[in-house]
């Protein structure tokens, strides 16, 4: 399994401001990987992040509204910027350990008022 | 584009029954199933991970069964418990490590 960590576990934050969330995993990791949970939704990948490259989005994000930075092997920052309402979800990190099995931190709940 | 649907959306059953949740997929170009609850509030816990060549795997209560060439995925849940209330995801990974969720069912178990 994985141990993952995220901060801030909540946060409450106004319109046009940034949130940056972090994620920590207990060991060594390729990919890392973020996913927004909107209201009453399932989960959307927003873009997979490796270590020492840029961050690939997937269609509907775009690195100036979501930036990620990911600067070792363990860890790795994911900023809401500029948010509105729209962007109130929870935001969760993931990593694949063993067989390809996907492990989830216990993620960031943010509301935009 | 592959769509996951699960059904139902809810369950609400008495303590001590089977039950039986469903998922299906678009697409049979998966690499993986993998089944998930979330509690609210909450991350996600992983279940069972089915590898695209298997046919199911059992964990304790839970056994989930995959048929891809009918884009179709169940997960049996034997004598329920109380504390098997969460809501349950499905997942199927296709390329470059993407998983797509279902909308998952939220399930309840009364003592």
């Amino acid at each position: 399994s994985a141990v993952i960590s995220q901060k801030p576990s909540r946060d409450i934050c106004q319109r046009g401001t940034s949130l940056t969330i972090q994620c920590q995993v207990d060991s060594q990791v390729t990919m890392m990987f973020w996913y927004r949970q909107q209201p009453g939704q399932s989960l959307t990948l927003i873009a997979t992040a490796n270590q020492g490259s840029e961050a690939t989005y997937e269609s509907g994000f775009v690195i100036d509204k979501f930036p990620i930075s990911r600067p070792n092997l363990t860890f790795s920052t994911l900023t809401v910027s500029n948010m509105s309402p729209e962007d109130s979800s929870i935001y969760l990190c993931s990593v694949i350990r063993g067989t390809d099995e996907q492990y989830f931190g216990p993620g960031t709940r943010l509301t935009v008022t | 584009k592959q769509e996951v649907t699960q059904i139902p959306a809810a369950l609400s059953v008495p303590e001590g029954e089977n039950l039986v949740l469903n998922c299906s997929f678009t697409d049979s170009a998966i690499y993986n199933l993998q089944w998930f609850r979330q509690d609210p509030g909450k991350g996600l816990t992983s279940l069972l991970l089915i590898q695209s060549s298997q046919r199911e795997q059992t964990s304790g209560r839970l056994n989930a069964s995959l048929d891809k060439s009918s884009g179709r995925s169940t997960l049996y849940i034997a004598a329920s418990q109380p504390g098997d209330s969460a809501t349950y995801l499905c997942a199927v990974k296709v390329g470059a490590q993407k998983l797509v969720f279902g909308q998952g069912t939220r399930l309840t178990i009364n003592p």
